[in-house]
């Protein structure tokens, strides 16, 4: 069984509509975490960081972590065509510095 | 400001060779960090380099090697290569080596195994 597990869509949306991307993780020495965002044949582009349990906000995007479930989430509002690419999440904890653990990536597509 | 730079962009490799990849880092960070992407898969953190030493390693093969240089600049060499080797390979920079840093991606490096 992988340490982080995401759902694995594809996801296909309306423009306009809320997302809701979300993984699973196995290693209660996680800490951080991060949503990544990538385009095809692109490399990821680091949407939102965060530490510990709690929501944080960014624009249209609100990162959400809950620790006692190992359980992560990201929220996109108000979803845009641009938004449609593969979104990652990645992990990562203190005594294993440095190395981030990705799930498999969630395909979205928001449709004008 | 540029931001993490790696070339070459594409590469086609015979099986058994032996190729170099290159990782210029974000201005003002001194590690690096490489992936192994396969299609359809997140990144497999290959190790991580900081003041021109491994720091950390993932689950590869010796034939998976790597350099970092002075001005903070790496290398990621590939020997024997197999036919699996295939893949995007991304380089990530961070200032310093710990988890509560952010990193970011480079565009990466398609190598294709024929």
């Amino acid at each position: 069984q992988k340490e982080v597990e995401q759902d694995p869509g594809p996801l296909s949306v309306p423009e306009g509509a809320i997302v809701s991307l979300n993984c699973t993780y196995s290693n209660s020495a996680f800490q951080y975490f991060m949503w990544y965002r990538q385009y095809s044949r692109k490399g990821p582009e680091l949407l939102m960081y965060t530490y510990s349990s709690g929501n944080k906000e960014d624009g249209r995007f609100t990162a959400q972590v809950d620790k006692s479930s190992k359980y992560i989430s990201l929220f996109i509002r108000d979803s845009q065509p641009s938004d449609s690419a593969t979104y990652l999440c990645a992990m990562s904890s203190n005594t294993n510095a440095g190395k981030s653990t990705f799930g498999d990536g969630t395909t979205l597509t928001v449709k004008p | 400001d540029a931001g993490v730079t790696q070339s070459p962009t594409h590469l086609i490799k015979t099986r058994g060779q032996q190729v170099t990849l290159r990782c210029s880092p974000k201005s003002g960070h001194d590690t690096v960090s490489w992936y192994q992407q396969a299609l359809g898969q997140g990144p497999q953190f290959i190790f991580q380099y900081y003041e021109e030493e491994e720091r950390q390693r993932g689950n590869f093969p010796d034939r998976f090697s790597g350099h970092q240089f002075p001005n903070y600049s790496s290398e990621l060499n590939v020997n024997a290569l197999l036919l699996g080797d295939s893949a995007l390979y991304l380089c990530a920079s961070s200032w310093g080596p710990g988890a509560n840093t952010e990193a970011f991606f480079g565009q990466g490096t398609r190598l294709t195994v024929v």
